[in-house]
C-alpha cells in the first residue's frame, strides 16, 4: 500500500483559514474512516480528529475534518502560531491495516 | 488516564533482530476491543504503520514489512513486544506505540494516545 498524498506545506497567516488534502484510493480514503495527527518537532503525534471529522475532547473546535471520494481534508481556521506543525492523515485500509500520509508542514506566517 | 511507554536498545547492528516493549496502563488488553500498535518514523521523514495486536490476539502488520515483524502481548504484565527481524539502516527511527482508540462502548479505527517514542540506530 502506497502512502496516501499530501501537500508537502501549507502556509497561512495568523487569523486566516488553511486546509490540508489527504488523497487517497478506493481500497483506504474512500471507504473506510481518516484520522488527522498534528506533530510538533521532537514529539509524538497528537490526534486531532477521527472518523473523519470527529474531534477528541480538548481538541480546539478550529479543527474540522471532511471528505469527498478519495480525498479528506482538515481545516485549521483562525490560524495561531502553535498551530505550527507537521500534519499527517491516516486511514484504515480495506485488509484491515492502516496508511499514513506522507505529511504536510504548517508554517504560520 | 491512559499512558503508553516504548523500550528498547537504542543501537543495533545491522542484521541484529529489534525487539522492542511497550508498556501500558489504564486500560487492560483483555478487553473487547482495545488494541495497541506500533508506528515508526525515520528522522525528518513521514509516519509509517507497523503493526497491530487486538485484545482478542488478532494481530494485523504492515504488508511491507510483514515477514520481519511479529507482534505479540502479555496481557498479565500490561505489555505489547514488537520483533523486527534483520535489521538495516534504513530502519533507523523513532519508534511508538499507540492505543487504539476504544471508550464508551465504541471503538474507533485510530490512535489516541502515544508513547513518547524510543529512537532506534542501525549501524555497525
Amino acid at each position: 500500500q502506497s502512502a496516501l498524498t499530501q501537500p508537502a506545506s501549507v502556509s497561512g497567516s495568523p487569523g486566516q483559514s488553511i486546509t490540508i488534502s489527504c488523497t487517497g484510493t478506493s481500497s483506504d480514503v474512500v471507504s473506510w474512516y481518516v484520522s488527522w495527527y498534528q506533530q510538533h518537532p521532537g514529539k509524538a503525534p497528537k490526534l486531532m480528529i477521527y472518523d473523519v471529522n470527529n474531534r477528541p475532547s480538548g481538541v480546539s473546535n478550529r479543527f474540522s475534518g471532511s471528505k469527498s471520494g478519495s480525498t479528506a481534508s482538515l481545516t485549521i481556521s483562525g490560524l495561531q502560531a502553535e498551530d505550527e506543525a507537521d500534519y499527517y492523515c491516516s486511514s484504515y485500509t480495506s485488509t484491515s491495516t492502516y496508511v499514513f500520509g506522507s505529511g504536510t508542514k504548517v508554517t504560520v506566517l | 488516564q491512559i499512558t503508553l511507554k516504548e523500550a528498547g536498545p537504542t543501537l543495533v547492528k545491522p542484521t541484529q533482530t529489534l525487539t522492542l516493549t511497550c508498556t501500558f496502563s489504564g486500560f487492560s488488553l483483555s478487553t473487547s476491543g482495545e488494541g495497541v500498535g506500533w508506528v515508526r518514523q525515520p528522522p525528518g521523514k513521514a509516519l509509517e504503520w507497523l503493526a497491530l495486536i487486538y485484545w482478542n490476539d488478532d494481530k494485523r502488520y504492515s504488508p511491507s514489512l510483514k515477514s520481519r515483524l511479529t507482534i505479540s502481548k502479555d496481557t498479565s504484565k500490561n505489555q505489547v513486544v514488537l520483533t523486527m527481524t534483520n535489521m538495516d539502516p534504513v530502519d533507523t527511527g523513532t519508534y511508538y506505540c499507540a492505543h487504539r482508540r476504544c471508550g464508551g462502548g465504541s471503538c474507533h479505527q485510530t490512535y489516541d494516545y502515544w508513547g513518547q517514542g524510543t529512537l532506534v540506530t542501525v549501524s555497525s
